[in-house]
């Protein structure tokens, strides 16, 4: 079954940091570029970061950019997602997701499938 | 930025009603437009891209259509496990992607 699961999240103080973690299963990942999405409490969706699928090209929200810092490593199948100076405004769910067509075997890209249940981040002192 | 914007907010339908959802983009996305199901404490779920491409393994009671700046999600016959929240997603600026405020569909 293609899927992914992220851990890492948790309760942390204002300034604070937390590294989340993404660990895809039934695909190769090298082949993928990869996605962070969260999800304040209620709220809608929100992208947050980019990454391609050799690692060197990233692209951030502006509500996180100089704070987050998205990252992989293909060798060990993870993607991460490395958070500083974290706000109230933060807190969410985190879901990684995969972009559908970049692995090939469909055009265009910006299809995100999977997603991960989620880890929720809470913001709070 | 390109705003999203999807109507209604929230619907109550019956079982086997027919439902249209509406998603109107701030500018022209041509056909970069995706839809996604959610249900409560789970991940979204892919059901179309590329406006109306039906994603492996969804039903085909689920259909999109749409082009430019106007969308639709079409669930022909609603079935008990179709009431969750429903999000649209431009591509158009892709990575930087943005999302529909969702509608969320309800038991009538």
């Amino acid at each position: 079954e293609v899927q992914v699961v992220e851990s890492g999240g948790g309760l942390v103080q204002p300034g604070g940091s937390l590294r989340l973690s993404c660990e895809p299963s039934g695909f190769i990942l090298s082949s993928y570029e990869m996605i962070w999405v969260r999800q304040a409490p209620g709220k809608g969706l929100e992208w947050v970061s980019y990454i391609s699928s050799s690692g060197r090209t990233t692209y951030y929200a502006d509500s996180v950019k100089g704070r987050f810092t998205i990252s992989r490593d293909n060798a060990r199948n993870s993607v991460y997602l490395q958070m500083n100076s974290l706000r109230a405004e933060d807190t969410a769910v985190y879901h990684c997701a995969r972009d559908l067509c970049s692995g090939g075997g469909c055009n265009s890209g910006g299809w995100l499938d999977p997603w991960g249940q989620g880890t929720l981040v809470t913001v709070s002192s | 930025d390109i705003q999203m914007t999807q109507s209604p907010s929230s619907v109550s339908a019956s079982v086997g009603d027919r439902v249209t959802i509406t998603c109107r983009a701030s500018q022209g996305i041509s056909n970069w437009l995706a839809w996604y199901q959610q249900k409560p404490g789970k991940a979204p779920k892919l059901l179309i891209y590329a406006a109306s491409t039906l994603q492996s393994g969804v039903p085909s009671r689920f259909s999109g259509s749409g082009s430019g700046t106007d969308f639709t999600l079409t669930i022909s016959s609603l079935q008990p496990e179709d009431f969750a929240t429903y999000y649209c997603q431009q591509a158009h600026t892709f990575p930087s992607i943005t999302f529909g405020q969702g509608t969320r569909l309800e038991i009538k």
